[in-house]
């Protein structure tokens, strides 16, 4: 099956900097990668996704890019703001089977 | 649009004590169900899923199962709850289409078991 690896499990940075969150998976028949954000005591939410067929994904201060040769993605936020506080899932699949998550990452934004 | 449900939001248990979480999902047809489990500060299993009434597929042994009585319906039951169990129980949902798997999640149900 998938095994998805995800670096690092804390992320601290300043309000303003960048934060890179990075995955491995392991199954190169997965074909779709999305990034979950989960607030303390709430569901996940969908703040971005990719698919196999590209290399890059932006959505405003976040970004997604994928390798799939190397079989690793990452998440990529720019100018981060205290209320993207949160801990962040990347997840690997493609079928009905369901999706293989990371451990997660819980990001810490320093004002 | 779609909405996913799930009740209860809260629940304490004994040990020993049967469960059964609800969760239902409107305004879509012949979804895809899934169940997770999330133990305090980690990441999230996958339990169960079903790609139909009556099919289920299980990921990992343990002591609670999964029904699906209708399309738009995933149960998850225990007949004997462990002190394991504990954690926050999320169903999910995603489009019956193999190239498409967004999933979405349901409020999720905080079960504590004493």
């Amino acid at each position: 099956g998938e095994n998805v690896e995800q670096h690092p499990s804390t992320l601290s940075v300043q309000e303003g900097d960048s934060a890179v969150i990075k995955c491995t998976y392991s199954d190169s028949a997965s074909n779709y990668f999305p990034w979950y954000k989960q607030e303390l005591g709430k569901r996940p939410q969908l703040i971005i996704d990719i698919r196999s067929n590209v290399g890059e994904k932006k959505d405003q201060r976040i970004a997604v890019t994928l390798n799939k040769t190397a079989k690793h993605f990452s998440l990529h936020i720019t100018e981060t703001q205290p209320e993207d506080s949160a801990v962040y899932f990347c997840a690997a699949g493609g079928g009905a089977d369901g999706l293989t998550f990371g451990k997660g990452t819980h990001l810490i934004i320093q004002p | 649009s779609q909405t996913i449900h799930q009740w209860p939001a809260t629940l304490v248990q004994p040990v020993g004590s049967p469960l059964s979480l609800e969760c239902t999902v409107e305004g879509t047809s012949n979804p895809n169900l899934y169940w997770y489990r999330q133990a305090a500060g980690r990441g999230l299993q996958l339990l169960f899923y079903s790609v139909g009434i009556g099919q289920i597929s299980s990921e990992v042994p343990q002591n609670l199962s999964a029904s699906r009585p209708q399309d738009r319906q995933f149960i998850l039951s225990s007949k004997k709850l462990l002190l394991s169990d504990s954690g926050f129980y999320l169903c999910a949902w995603s489009a019956l289409r193999m190239t498409d798997n967004e999933q979405f999640f349901g409020p999720g149900t905080r079960l504590t078991v004493l």
